[in-house]
């Protein structure tokens, strides 16, 4: 069974500093994704990665970063944390090819509130 | 105009209905699609991937209308369980499988 796991269930920091959340999944995945849900707006992709080193913007990168030094651990980095960041964070992988119909999975998610 | 778009509800079902949820996409290159299932505090988990030729897991059945640019999600026999918010989700990048997500409906099945 697929586990995609996320550093922290809930998360409170404080605005301008730098935080991480970190994602491990233990099935392989060459992808993989950072999401933010928020209400009324869906989940909406900030970075993903195809491979190790490897990172591609979303929808809404300003003010994250990524990083992937290994195949299992993707991290999201807000570099000066603000109040607007406060959201619900999801972790996902994929395992490449094998037709466009294999599933995300996802982590349980990273409530992050910023003060 | 959203990429994806879905009544957001609540649908509030007696348990045992039969209850429909529609969604559209905008792009009509997009070339798979996706329910998933997200329950209260809880990640989304793939419910089931949508054909075109219409497909069906027990209760439930999924159609595709490339056409008209929408998918469907049909539950028969609705149990308690089933209470959760339904997603609608198309790839939108084939190479690099970038998913797009609804805002989802929110079905509450009422004993």
């Amino acid at each position: 069974d697929v586990k995609v796991t996320q550093s922290s269930r809930y998360l409170v920091k404080r605005t301008g500093e730098k935080v991480f959340l970190e994602c491990v999944q233990d099935m392989d995945h060459e992808n993989m994704f950072w999401y933010r849900q928020d209400p009324g707006l869906g989940l909406r992709l900030i970075y993903f990665s195809y491979d190790v080193k490897m990172k591609e913007k979303g929808d809404i990168p300003e003010g994250y970063s990524v990083s992937r030094e290994k195949k299992e651990r993707f991290s999201l980095i807000l570099e000066s944390a603000s109040t607007n960041q406060t959201s619900m964070y999801l972790c996902a992988s994929r395992k490449a090819g094998g037709g466009s119909n294999q599933p995300q999975h996802f982590g349980d998610g990273t409530r992050l509130s910023i003060l | 105009r959203k990429e994806v778009e879905q009544d957001p509800g609540p649908f509030n079902v007696p348990e045992g209905a039969t209850v429909a949820f529609n969604c559209t996409y905008s792009n009509s290159a997009s070339q798979s699609f996706f329910w998933y299932r997200q329950d209260c505090r809880k990640e989304p988990k793939l419910l089931m991937s949508v054909y075109s030729s219409g497909n069906e897991d027990g209760r439930f059945t999924a159609q595709l209308n490339r056409a008209s640019q929408y998918i469907s999600l049909l539950i028969r026999d609705s149990k308690l369980s089933d209470s959760a918010t339904y997603l609608c989700v198309v790839l939108r990048d084939f190479g690099n499988e970038k998913l797009t997500f609804g805002t989802g409906t929110r079905l509450t099945i009422i004993p």
